[in-house]
C-alpha cells in the first residue's frame, strides 16, 4: 500500500533552516510527483511547491522563491523540503503528498511540525 | 495568481439531510483538452488532508457515492446527499490549473 512518512517534528530559531524528509514506499517512486502542502496552526492549507523525482523539476510560489528547495533521492525513495532564513510565519505543519496524473494529489503524509520560535 | 473562494465558511449539518458547499475561482478552471482542474478536500480533525473528487466530477477511490462534484469553469459545488457523523471536518477546493496552486479558505462541516 502506498505511505509517505514524514521526519519528526522540528524547532528552529528565526533565521534557520529546515530540512522536513518523506519516505516513499509502495509505489515506483519515479512515476509520480511530490508536492509539499503547509498548514500554519488554526489555518488553511498553502501550497509549497512540486518536485518531479524522475527528473528532478521543480516549481515552487513566486511567495517562497529564493528560501524553498525541493529534492528527490531516487536510492531512498525520499524527498526532501528544506526551507532557509525561518520566519516565525512559516511555523506550520508541512504535509508531502503524491501527485499522479492531471495534478491529482491523492495520497498524503502524516505532516511535520516546524515551530519557528526564539 | 488564482483566488479560490469558498461559502459557506461554517456549515452546521443535520445527519440525514443534504448539504452542499460552493466554490468560485477568479478565472475559468476549464482546460483546453476538456478537464477542470478542480479538486476536493477534506481534512477531518486531527488528520491529513484526504482527497474526495477531483478534475471537478471524479470521486476518489473508496469515497463514498454520497459525494459528488459537479460544475464547470469558475463555479462548483460539492454535495453529500445524506450528511453522516464521520462527515464533519474541514472541507477544502484547490486549483491545480496554474502555478501556484491555489486553495479555498476551508468550510467547516459540524454535527448540529
Amino acid at each position: 500500500q502506498v505511505q509517505l512518512v514524514q521526519s519528526g517534528v522540528e524547532v528552529k530559531k528565526p533565521g534557520a533552516s529546515v530540512k522536513v524528509s518523506c519516505k516513499a514506499s509502495g509505489y515506483t517512486f519515479t512515476n509520480y510527483d511530490l508536492t509539499w502542502v503547509r498548514q500554519a496552526p488554526g489555518q488553511g492549507l498553502e501550497w509549497v511547491g512540486w518536485i518531479s523525482p524522475d527528473d528532478d523539476d521543480t516549481v515552487y510560489p513566486q511567495k517562497l522563491q529564493g528560501r524553498v528547495t525541493m529534492t528527490a533521492d531516487t536510492s531512498t525513495t525520499t524527498g526532501y523540503m528544506e526551507l532557509r532564513s525561518l520566519r516565525s510565519d512559516d511555523t506550520a505543519v508541512y504535509y508531502c503528498a503524491r501527485v499522479r496524473s492531471e495534478w491529482i494529489i491523492d495520497y498524503w503524509g502524516q505532516g511535520t511540525l516546524v515551530i519557528v520560535s526564539s | 495568481e488564482i483566488v479560490m473562494t469558498q461559502s459557506p465558511l461554517s456549515l452546521p449539518v443535520t445527519p440525514g439531510e443534504p448539504a452542499s458547499i460552493s466554490c468560485r475561482s477568479s478565472r475559468s478552471l476549464l482546460h483546453n483538452n476538456g478537464y477542470n482542474y478542480l479538486y476536493w478536500f477534506l481534512q477531518k480533525p486531527g488528520q491529513s488532508p484526504q482527497l474526495l473528487i477531483f478534475l471537478g466530477s471524479n470521486r476518489a477511490s473508496g469515497v463514498p457515492d454520497r459525494f459528488s462534484g459537479s460544475g464547470s469553469g469558475t463555479d462548483f459545488t460539492l454535495k453529500i446527499s445524506r450528511v453522516e457523523a464521520e462527515d464533519v471536518g474541514v472541507y477544502y477546493c484547490m486549483q491545480g490549473l496554474q502555478s501556484p496552486w491555489t486553495f479555498g479558505q476551508g468550510t467547516k462541516v459540524e454535527v448540529k
